[in-house]
């Protein structure tokens, strides 16, 4: 196992595209999580899977982004109607559980243009 | 709600020095406490996880401690390399996830 795996590494997007990212955990981990990261600051939620429940979304997740983690396995965040303001990293984290830390994938850059 | 504020915004020192970066959370219920590196447009890498029953976790050149009741924790850095420029970002898992501070960026001159 290589780790938590996203794709695809960036992605440059007009305004109002749709766009997906997807996120492979480590696969014994049964928790994922979704964060984004603007320059300059730290990490902020986004949402969180135990399996294939979304038990979790922050205020930040507003209606145009969703989140799916089929089969307790492999997830995906969707954007639609992307606005400048998508622009960040988006990491990927899973968690076997909370004695064990997290681990983070490389992240997808996003660039709204 | 728990807020975590690391402390400096950014450091640069000389190789060779020890260092201590500092991190504080308003909320002493915590499940645990980890430290991160991120390269300039990487992801994160986990350097230690301290559990909440926990002092200290001890990797190579890296000390990190918990004061869970001051609500505090400190990265040492013993011997500092060029190699240890990134920016270190402290986590605390509380309220069902990890919740960041905004980093500190450190410089290690040759």
């Amino acid at each position: 196992d290589t780790g938590v795996s996203q794709n695809p590494r960036h992605k440059i997007t007009k305004r109002g595209q749709n766009v997906t990212f997807r996120c492979d955990p480590i696969s014994e981990h049964n928790r994922l999580y979704w964060y984004r990261q603007t320059l300059g600051q730290g990490p902020e939620f986004l949402t969180y899977f135990q399996n294939e429940a979304q038990l979790e979304k922050s205020r930040l997740l507003s209606d145009r982004f969703s989140a799916e983690r089929p089969k307790g396995s492999f997830s995906t965040l969707e954007i639609q109607r992307t606005e400048q303001g998508d622009s960040a990293m988006y990491l990927c984290a899973s968690s076997f559980s909370q004695a064990y830390g997290y681990t983070f994938g490389s992240g997808t850059r996003l660039t709204v243009v | 709600k728990q807020e975590v504020t690391q402390i400096p915004a950014a450091l640069s020192v000389p190789e060779g020095e020890n260092l201590v970066l500092n991190c504080s959370f308003t909320d002493s219920a915590i499940y645990n406490l980890q430290w991160f590196r991120q390269d300039p447009g990487k992801g994160l890498t986990s350097l230690l996880l301290i559990q909440s029953s926990q002092r200290e976790q001890t990797s190579g050149r890296l000390n990190a401690s918990l004061d869970k009741s001051s609500g505090r924790s400190t990265l040492y850095i013993a011997a500092s390399q060029p190699g240890d420029s990134a920016t270190y970002l402290c986590a605390v898992e509380s309220q069902g996830n990890l919740i960041f501070g905004k980093g500190t960026k450190l410089s290690v001159k040759p």
